[in-house]
Parts: C-alpha cells; structure tokens; sequence
C-alpha cells in the first residue's frame, strides 16, 4: 500500500462550482501535513499548510481527519486559474522527507 | 530574481552517457533537496543536505552522486544513464531542516534518456 494516496482525478468542474478531494495516508505516526499545487510542466508550490483544528485560506478549506488518516481539500467558487493538479504532502514525525501523493487533477472549465 | 533555479530546463542524452544537473538558490536556507518525478507523476526524495552535510540518501542508485560545494548550490551527478532515469528531477529548499518548513523548488530538469 502506497503511504500517500489520492484518487487522480481528473474532476472536472463548472465555474463557480465547488470540488473536494481526500487524501489518505497509511502511517499513523504522521505529524505534518500540506497541499502543494503543480501546474502542466511547473514546480509544486506550496498552497496551505494543514491544521488539526482544520483551516481556511480564501476559497480553500483544508481538513485533517486523525482518526480515519485522512487529509481533505474543497474549493469554493472555482475559478479558471484553479486548474491544477493538487499534491497531498505527509511527513512523518522524526522524519525530515516529505511524501508526496500522485496528485489530483482539478479541470475548471468555463 | 529567480529564488532557487535548475540548469539545464532540458537534457536529452543517450544511454550510458554521463551528465550534471546544477541546482542554486538565493533564499539563504539552509537545507537542499532533489527529487525524481516520474511519469506517473510520482514525486520522491532522492537526498537532502543541511549546511552542505548529507542527511537523506533514499534507495537510489549509486549511479547518482550530489554535490554541495557550499549551501547555496547542490549538483546532481548521474553516470551511465538508463532509460528509467527519464523523468522531471526538481531541486527544492527550505529554510532549515525542519518538518513544517516550507519547499521551495526549482523550475525543474526534464531528461530524456534515448
């Protein structure tokens, strides 16, 4: 069983719609963890942290399940410029390496 | 100015040739990265150095060497290359060798092994 993973997606979207996303994760040791966003043939770049308490940055609302090890993501009032593969990201604790997931593939169309 | 930058963008070679990938960044952080991005999109941790020290060396083959002559810059040395070794690589930073530190990575190295 793979440490991150997240259902590839693509989800497809109309403007203004809202889409989730989760993200699952195997060892229970976890201690940190982030979504990153990769656009077509870019670097990932880091879009939010994600809080056990859960939080917001704008229109994204990020989760964190413990009980069931996973993490979530939702876009509210998608936009164009959403369009982007979302990264799950876990590091574990006394452990430095990030774990990246596969990615999730968000398509926003007009 | 661009915070942490790659060269070559794109590196196409044949098998078994030797080849560098350069990686620099002016964020003064302490703590580089490499990472492999295959086809399916996998991203992996390759190494990671503090303070020009190696602290992650993950299961890759001795074929590929870093080298961080100050913390400002970490190279990646590949020799004899094979075709699995076509993949995007990405060089990161982050300020220091902390888990809730941010990543920043470079714009990517896309080789093509022929």
């Amino acid at each position: 069983r793979k440490e991150v993973e997240q259902d590839p997606g693509p989800f497809n979207v109309p403007e203004g719609a809202t889409v989730a996303f989760n993200c699952t994760y195997s060892n229970s040791a976890s201690q940190s963890f982030f979504w990153y966003r990769q656009d077509c043939r870019k670097e990932p770049k880091l879009l939010m942290s994600v809080y056990s308490s859960g939080n917001e940055d704008g229109r994204f609302t990020a989760q964190l399940n413990r009980a069931s090890q996973y993490i979530s993501l939702l876009i509210r009032d998608s936009k164009l410029s959403d369009s982007a593969t979302y990264l799950c990201v876990v590091i574990y604790i006394n452990d430095y390496k990030l774990s990246f997931g596969a990615g999730t593939t968000v398509t926003v169309r007009a | 100015d661009t915070a942490v930058s790659q060269t070559p963008k794109y590196l196409v070679t044949q098998m078994g040739n030797d080849k560098s990938i350069k990686c620099e960044q002016n964020l003064g952080h302490d703590t580089m990265y490499w990472y492999k991005q295959d086809s399916k999109k996998f991203l992996k941790i390759m190494f990671s150095y503090n303070n020009k020290e190696l602290i992650i060396n993950e299961t890759v083959p001795n074929r590929f060497s870093p080298k961080s002559p100050d913390k400002a810059h970490l190279n990646l040395h590949i020799n004899s290359l094979e075709l699995g070794d076509s993949a995007v690589y990405f060089c990161a930073s982050s300020p220091r060798q902390k888990r809730t530190d941010t990543q920043y990575f470079g714009p990517g190295t896309r080789l093509t092994v022929l």
